[in-house]
């Protein structure tokens, strides 16, 4: 079955630095990757996902980028804030008409920006 | 629309008690899971259901039943709790099998196996 596994598991940063969270995959046929913030005591909330036609995908200091031939995806936040910090989990399924859609989870990040 | 609903938000049992963790939707999605969190562990698939009538093992089935009589609710049963069960679970959903949506979560239940 698919296996994610995800890295670093703690980053800190200074306010203002980029941050970088890199992943691999083990199912080839996987096809979907989003990722997820989980701030302390509240519930995972999607903050952007990639297909796998698609190399990489932004949306304002969030981008992610794909790379189907060395399974790797990666979740790049640029000009950080203190209120990014959270953990963030990067995630890997089979989708589309006759699969499952089952989603596997990396370990997560937690990252912390420092003021 | 109140998206997932979980139920209870906290819970302590004692080794051997067994408990049913409660999870709705009101958006008529298809595709529902549970998933437990542990430290370092990430989020884990314990079972999962592409509808009504139909579910399937995740990464960490052992201990847990699951079924789908609706396309609402998706309940996860503990029949003999143990120490190691203890854990933060998450129910999820999405519109549709396979369909490149991503999943919406519950705001999680907090289980203590004593």
């Amino acid at each position: 079955g698919e296996n994610v596994e995800q890295h670093p598991s703690t980053l800190s940063v200074q306010e203002g630095d980029s941050a970088v969270i890199k992943c691999t995959y083990s199912d080839s046929a996987s096809n979907y990757f989003p990722w997820y913030k989980q701030e302390l005591g509240k519930r995972p909330q999607l903050i952007i996902d990639i297909r796998s036609n698609v190399g990489e995908k932004k949306d304002q200091r969030i981008a992610v980028t794909l790379n189907k031939t060395a399974k790797h995806f990666s979740l790049h936040i640029t000009e950080t804030q203190p209120e990014d910090s959270a953990v963030y989990f990067c995630a890997a399924s089979n989708s589309g008409p006759g699969n499952t859609g089952k989603l596997i989870f990396g370990q997560g990040t937690t990252l912390q920006v420092k003021p | 629309n109140a998206g997932v609903t979980q139920t209870p938000k906290f819970q302590v049992l004692k080794t051997g008690q067994s408990m049913t963790l409660q999870c709705a939707q009101d958006m008529n999605h298809e595709y529902m899971s549970w998933y437990r969190q542990d430290p370092g562990m990430g989020l884990r698939l314990i079972h999962y259901s592409v509808g009504a009538g139909i579910t399937d093992q995740g990464e960490v089935p052992n201990g847990y039943n699951v079924s789908r009589s609706t396309t609402e609710d998706f309940p996860l049963r503990l029949l003999s709790a143990a120490p190691s069960q203890t854990s933060v679970y998450f129910c999820a959903s999405s519109p549709m099998q396979g369909a490149f949506q991503p999943q919406r979560f519950g705001d999680g239940t907090r289980l203590s196996i004593l």
